[in-house]
């Protein structure tokens, strides 16, 4: 996990109010990956980003969310009017540039956002 | 729609002894596999990985098996330590693209 920087690690948040999530890769990595974990299930997709491209957000609610990875700066993973339903552990990945062979995905410690 | 399959929740074992891990997968297109072990409140560690050109990849106590025409892989651990229980997550990407996790498997190794 060593690299991969998400603050906040503890958030909560009042139904209605927005949620931002940070992540710094891994020094060199060009694509980060946020996958979101609900209580008693296993890891799930949301949104692949390399700088300032979407590159698939197959797996992001169709509302209030949304994911940036500007230029400069970390990626944000943004939740708009959060719901009780929201609540979950949010985890961001980096890999390097993909060569064409497979790319290990390292893993940041996690996000916890609790919606009271 | 459960591409990643993990099918046992639990496996328990003793200390000293091979814990052994499966995974099954659906999709052809998946080329690169990868295990991953994860502690409560923390984010998931890489423990080993294996491409769809090879049929086994060992590294230290861990060896991970590949069966691609059984579409099945599996993850050897020799031996147990009680620092290895954990949540194991296997994961299929094809080249370059996301990861797709299974449900995970809880391993107590027990002292």
């Amino acid at each position: 996990n060593a690299g991969v920087m998400q603050n906040p690690r503890h958030l909560v948040r009042r139904r209605g109010q927005e949620a931002r999530l940070r992540c710094s890769p891994m020094k060199g990595h060009s694509h980060v990956y946020w996958y979101r974990q609900l209580p008693e299930e296993g890891l799930k997709f949301m949104v692949y980003l390399q700088k300032e491209n979407i590159i698939d957000e197959s797996g992001m609610p169709k509302e209030r969310f949304s994911a940036e990875f500007p230029k400069e700066g970390p990626s944000i993973l943004r939740i708009q009017q959060v719901v009780r339903g929201d609540s979950a552990a949010y985890f961001c990945a980096s890999s390097p540039p993909n060569d064409g062979a497979g790319n290990t995905i390292y893993f940041g410690e996690g996000s916890w956002l609790t919606v009271v | 729609d459960q591409q990643v399959k993990q099918n046992s929740p639990s496996l328990s074992v003793q200390e000293g002894r091979i814990s052994i891990l499966n995974c099954d997968y659906t999709n052809s297109m998946f080329d690169y596999f990868l295990w991953y072990k994860k502690y409560p409140a923390e984010g998931p560690t890489f423990l080993i990985s294996i491409s769809s050109i090879k049929d086994k990849n060992e590294d230290g106590r861990f060896t991970v098996f590949l069966n691609k025409s059984a579409k099945h892989l599996s993850l050897h651990i020799v031996p147990s330590q009680p620092g290895d229980s954990a949540v194991y997550f296997c994961a299929a990407t094809p080249y370059g693209n996301k990861l797709v996790f299974g449900a995970g498997t809880i391993l107590r190794v027990k002292s």
